[in-house]
């Protein structure tokens, strides 16, 4: 089946600094991804499309300059949280769609960031 | 914004089946029903989706209404594994996700 990998599972990172998450698409290419994140005990909230080649388009809210995305080719994208605070504590996750209408979307594990 | 309604939480009984309803009357004709569901700590699984035709797979089974404006997901013989929170969401290029389902299988 589709498989999205996500590196690392889990990340403790010191206040001020970046921190860079890799979503790959192992089995399948894909022009779109997706960054989730998700706080405890809430539901996933988007927080950007990730299109190969192009900029990223981010949901309402969500900063772009903190939150860079680099969807460099048609299996990688990446999510760097810059200047990390406390706050951006959280379990991020990135999606994408294998092509085909019998395919759902499919999810990565999840990264869990902690800021210090 | 997330446009589906389903109930907070819902318990079941371990090998029975589990039907888990959905409210989703904004749904437009090209947006696909999706269900997935989310074990603590884990990436969200997909379970099943489909557009106006009941569905089946080793999963599970998605009836829709004939409007299209809601769906029950049946999990056929429920299982202590199946415990999770469940999301259905209608969309048809990104998902926005809900508060869920809370489904407790017990022994």
């Amino acid at each position: 089946g589709a498989v999205v990998s996500q590196h690392p599972s889990w990340v403790i990172c010191k206040s001020g600094t970046s921190v860079k998450i890799e979503c790959r698409s192992l089995d399948f290419q894909a022009t779109t991804m997706f960054w989730y994140r998700q706080f405890p005990k809430q539901s996933l909230m988007l927080m950007a499309t990730s299109n190969e080649g192009s900029k990223a388009t981010y949901e309402q809210g969500v900063e772009k300059d903190k939150f860079l995305i680099n969807h460099a080719s048609l299996t990688l994208s990446t999510l760097t949280v810059t200047s990390a605070h406390p706050e951006d504590s959280s379990f991020y996750i990135c999606s994408a769609r294998p092509p085909g209408l019998s395919y759902g979307y499919t999810f990565g594990s999840g990264t869990r960031l902690t800021v210090v | 914004d997330a446009k589906t309604t389903q109930p907070p939480s819902m318990d079941c009984a371990e090998g029975r089946a589990a039907n888990l309803p959905c409210n989703h009357s904004t749904i437009s004709g090209n947006e696909y029903v999706y269900w997935y569901r989310q074990i603590h700590s884990q990436g969200p699984q997909y379970i099943i989706h489909g557009l106006k035709n009941n569905e089946t797979n080793e999963m599970a089974s998605l009836i829709i209404t004939e409007d299209r404006k809601s769906s029950t997901l049946i999990l056929p013989h429920a299982t202590l594994r199946d415990t999770a929170v469940y999301y259905c969401i209608e969309g048809d290029y990104k998902l926005s996700f809900g508060a869920g389902t809370t489904v407790t299988v017990r022994a």
